[in-house]
């Protein structure tokens, strides 16, 4: 069965730590591969995306994520955080050519100032 | 503005007593669905739709119907809503997949099911 994994579900860094959030996915097709952020009280939204080309790709706020094939991963990444960068994050995936998405079980980041 | 409007944000029922949550886009967006979010779960889709009156079903359906009449509106319909349908929804919508792809999502509704 399709599934998207996230390793963490809670973290918690210091501002100016560095940020690595895991994502797994099983899936047989090509998928496209997706990070969702949700800020307290706000929508969901878009933090990065791959469809194809680069498996390293770059986001807002100076996020980025790398598509490694061999491994099923698309693993989150920023050097920095930021207090800012609270919020739940989301991986999601779904199969090219279908509208099918599943997404992780999300991951609260917190922190601390 | 672009945007994707949920209505109501809260929603407190009983057992049985149908009900119908409204989703509505102005961006013309041939693709819309609904998720909802659970504790240690994350988003779950229920029903999506790919244009005017074509809807499939996602992962968890069960207990809920879509219709798509209009491009603009897709509602989500509880004709017997039981407790563990107390969740947070979410309506999306998108343009089709390509480069630009990317959910745009509304702000919720939180039903609870007495």
């Amino acid at each position: 069965a399709q599934s998207v994994s996230q390793h963490n579900h809670h973290v918690i860094l210091s501002e100016a730590a560095s940020l690595e959030l895991g994502c797994n996915y099983s899936y047989g097709g090509t998928v496209n591969l997706f990070w969702y952020v949700q800020y307290p009280g706000q929508h969901l939204q878009l933090l990065l995306k791959y469809f194809s080309g680069d498996p390293l790709v770059k986001g807002i706020k100076g996020f980025e994520a790398e598509f490694i094939k061999s491994k099923f991963s698309f693993n989150l990444r920023k050097p920095s955080v930021q207090w800012s960068d609270t919020a739940e994050y989301f991986c999601a995936v779904n199969a090219q050519g279908t509208y099918k998405y599943i997404f992780g079980t999300g991951t609260r980041l917190k922190v601390l100032a | 503005e672009a945007q994707v409007t949920q209505n109501p944000r809260y929603l407190i029922t009983v057992t049985g007593k149908k009900l119908t949550v409204t989703c509505s886009q102005n961006m013309n967006h041939e693709y819309m669905s609904w998720y909802r979010q659970d504790p240690g779960l994350g988003l779950r889709q229920i029903y999506y739709s790919m244009n005017v009156e074509v809807t499939d079903k996602g992962d968890v359906p069960e207990g809920y119907k879509v219709s798509r009449k209009e491009k603009r509106n897709f509602p989500l319909i509880l004709e017997s809503p039981s407790p563990n349908q107390t969740s947070l929804y979410f309506c999306a919508s998108s343009t089709k997949q390509g480069w630009d792809e990317k959910l745009f999502f509304g702000s919720g509704t939180q039903l609870s099911v007495l």
